[in-house]
């Protein structure tokens, strides 16, 4: 059974930084593409980093751009979202998700909440 | 960015009745390949995305044939059929034709 575990949520102030873990297991999680996804309490969801199975590539949405990280430990099965400079509109509730190339998005994790206040 | 318009905001409907969810992008999704990269997901109440239909009209493994796909080029439709409580919930559509992969803004669907 494919398993995603994020951590590392939490309540932070304006410009301070947190680092996001998720844990996979039930797949060969050296052999995918993982995704961070984020939600906005009562919005809609909004797509933030890609990183390739063997991290040659990272992608990021202009909003993250500059200020997030995305990586991974593939001896760890474990992927991870460093957020620096952190806005009050980083508010949200942040997804991991395993990429299965055409099923798109196909596992994600529970969530865990980034709250971004003074 | 590819705009994804999804209507309706709110969809009332009876249990045992049907639903039909549209979506619209700003742009083709035909990818160069050929393919089409358009995937529908339910969000239940606290809990997180799940799976519904991948690349238009593909059921994810274990979704049942109540909920079918169709759809091409700038123009989709997510159709539930015979709906239950368990189908309640916000869903969305998602193109990955294009970066930045980009969400419609949902319908909820709910008991009338």
């Amino acid at each position: 059974e494919v398993q995603l575990v994020e951590s590392g949520g939490g309540l932070v102030k304006p410009g301070s930084s947190l680092k996001l873990s998720c844990v996979a297991s039930g797949f060969t999680f050296s052999s995918y593409g993982m995704h961070w996804i984020r939600q906005a309490p009562k919005k809609g969801l909004e797509w933030i980093a890609l990183i390739y199975y063997d991290s040659s590539n990272k992608y990021y949405a202009d909003s993250v751009k500059g200020r997030f990280t995305i990586s991974r430990d593939n001896s760890k099965n474990t992927l991870y979202l460093e957020m620096n400079s952190l806005r009050s509109e980083d508010t949200a509730m942040y997804y991991c998700a395993k990429w299965g190339g055409i099923t798109s998005f196909d596992y994600w994790g529970q969530g865990v909440m980034v709250t971004v206040s003074s | 960015d590819v705009v994804m318009t999804q209507t309706p905001v709110s969809l009332p409907v009876s249990l045992g009745g049907q639903a039909s969810i549209s979506c619209r992008s700003s742009q083709s999704l035909v990818h160069s390949n050929g393919n089409t990269y358009l995937h529908w997901y339910l969000q239940k109440p606290g809990q997180s995305p799940q799976l519904l239909i991948y690349r238009v009209s593909n059921r994810f493994s274990g979704v049942p044939d109540r909920f079918s796909g169709s759809g091409s080029g700038t123009d989709f439709t997510l159709k539930i059929s015979r709906v239950e409580p368990e189908d309640l919930g916000d869903y969305y559509c998602l193109q990955s034709t294009h970066f930045p992969f980009t969400f419609g803004s949902g319908t909820k669907l709910e008991i009338k």
